[in-house]
């Protein structure tokens, strides 16, 4: 069985500084993670993930997540948050068994104070 | 490109009766998945269908929850009878193939009265 933690719900910041939401993961396979945002009354997109290869990975509007396997995390930074980022991000693993079921972690809710 | 659509985008209903969700994937996903998102928690897969068949409801309560993909493209899924803890949004997504990006509609808020 898999799971992932993300290990704080509301993560506050102002606007242009940096941020970082946490994920760790457990499963006993080799993995794919993913992260995605939901922003408000808007369904889940997909930000960035990790599949093989650079274990760094990044999106099209300034996030990188980084793949740590000793330590079984794919941490989420921004080196400079803006309003528009305000949203919910959802850390998600599956397994490499043929399929890519997701198991989500809770949510980090980021609010961009201005 | 359209995305996948969901409806209705909310429902309010009492408790014992019934309700159904439809969902459209986008054209050509062959695999479409339902997920209910409790509040505070983040979503959590009920069924799997590879174009109409099942490939996993290990985690739908088959005892009141029913889904079904006849033809393949579009897919409904049923609560009878509903309870209080049913009472969240229910996510539908879609893929070309099972190890491809997940595309997720905005969801149907269920309320349980």
């Amino acid at each position: 069985a898999q799971s992932v933690t993300q290990l704080d719900s509301q993560v506050p910041v102002f606007e242009e500084a940096p941020v970082e939401l946490r994920c760790n993961y457990s499963s006993s396979v080799s993995v794919y993670l993913f992260w995605y945002v939901q922003y408000p009354n808007q369904g889940l997109q997909l930000l960035l993930k990790y599949l093989s290869g650079s274990t760094l990975v990044e999106s099209i509007n300034g996030f990188e997540a980084e793949f740590n396997k000793s330590q079984t995390s794919f941490h989420l930074r921004k080196p400079s948050v803006h309003i528009s980022d305000t949203a919910e991000y959802f850390c998600a693993v599956a397994s490499g068994a043929g399929s890519y079921q997701l198991t989500f972690g809770k949510g980090t809710k980021l609010s961009v104070i201005p | 490109e359209a995305g996948v659509a969901q409806s209705p985008r909310y429902k309010i209903i009492e408790k014992r009766q019934s309700v159904a969700f439809w969902c459209n994937p986008i054209s050509g996903h062959a695999t479409l998945y339902w997920y209910q998102q409790i509040l505070g928690q983040g979503p959590k897969l009920l069924i799997q269908f590879q174009n109409n068949g099942v490939v996993d409801d290990s985690q739908l309560p088959k005892d009141r929850f029913s889904a079904e993909r006849l033809k393949g493209v579009d897919s409904t899924l049923k609560i009878q009878p509903a309870k209080l803890e049913d009472s969240a949004v229910y996510l539908c997504a879609s893929s070309y193939g099972r190890t491809d990006t997940q595309y997720f509609g905005p969801g149907t808020r269920l309320t349980v009265l």
